[in-house]
């Protein structure tokens, strides 16, 4: 039973196209992100969808489009892809709370690699 | 979210307890301290978070000074799967940052046999 199930766990594809990654959360959770993780290994993150809805866009170029379907999936369109996209991806979510604060949940990632 | 410093790496010989400190000394009143782990190749996992007091569940405790400026988590028993990067995150899911977590370097712990 994974909480946070993203595919593919590994993608190489050639500079210029179009890919996605799939992100889907059994937990009922109302929150889901993507981030970033990078050579240097730093973890930043990208956007984040509460009820479907886009909250945060931390200054992601506009080739990466995320999509949020329903409240269970949030997947990540990237547009003509470039060398400097190499790295691991993390879809995860959780669930917010005003009142009581709640962690959240990452799923494996998925290593895109641009060559 | 508060600036945490980490330090860069530690050793624990495998049994020990593992003691990973945290200093987070702009911690505003709302925000709480939470622990994630990575252990290679996979995803962040959470391990423990706490507002005030001591905290402990079946992987930790986490230890809050009473000025809330620093904490300690501390791994009771530490196995060769503790190996990994700890991040210590000042962090509320209330408000608008909607549970955005701000990553810092982490400590790269190391259990040893």
């Amino acid at each position: 039973d994974t909480a946070v199930s993203q595919t593919p766990k590994y993608l190489v594809t050639q500079m210029g196209n179009d890919k996605s990654i799939k992100c889907e959360q059994n937990l009922g959770h109302d929150t889901m992100y993507w981030y970033k993780q990078d050579s240097k290994k730093f973890l930043k993150i990208m956007f984040s969808y509460n009820n479907k809805e886009l909250i945060i866009n931390e200054t992601v170029p506009n080739r990466f489009s995320p999509k949020s379907p329903d409240k269970a999936h949030l997947n990540l369109h990237i547009n003509s892809l470039e060398l400097g996209d190499s790295a691991v991806y993390f879809c995860a979510s959780s669930l917010t709370d005003m009142v009581r604060n709640t962690e959240a949940f990452f799923g494996q990632g998925t290593r895109l690699t641009v060559v | 979210d508060a600036k945490t410093t980490q330090p860069t790496s530690m050793d624990c010989a495998e049994g020990r307890a593992a003691n990973l400190p945290c200093n987070h000394s702009t911690i505003s009143g709302n925000e709480y301290v939470y622990w994630y782990r990575q252990i290679h190749s996979q995803g962040p996992q959470y391990i423990i978070h706490g507002l005030k007091n001591n905290e402990t569940n079946e992987m930790a405790s986490l230890i809050i000074t009473e000025d809330r400026k620093s904490s300690t988590l501390i791994l009771p028993h530490a196995t060769l799967r503790d190996t990994a990067v700890y991040y210590c995150i000042a962090h509320t899911t209330g408000g608008t940052s909607y549970g955005k977590l701000t990553f810092g370097q982490g400590t790269i712990l190391t259990v040893h046999p």
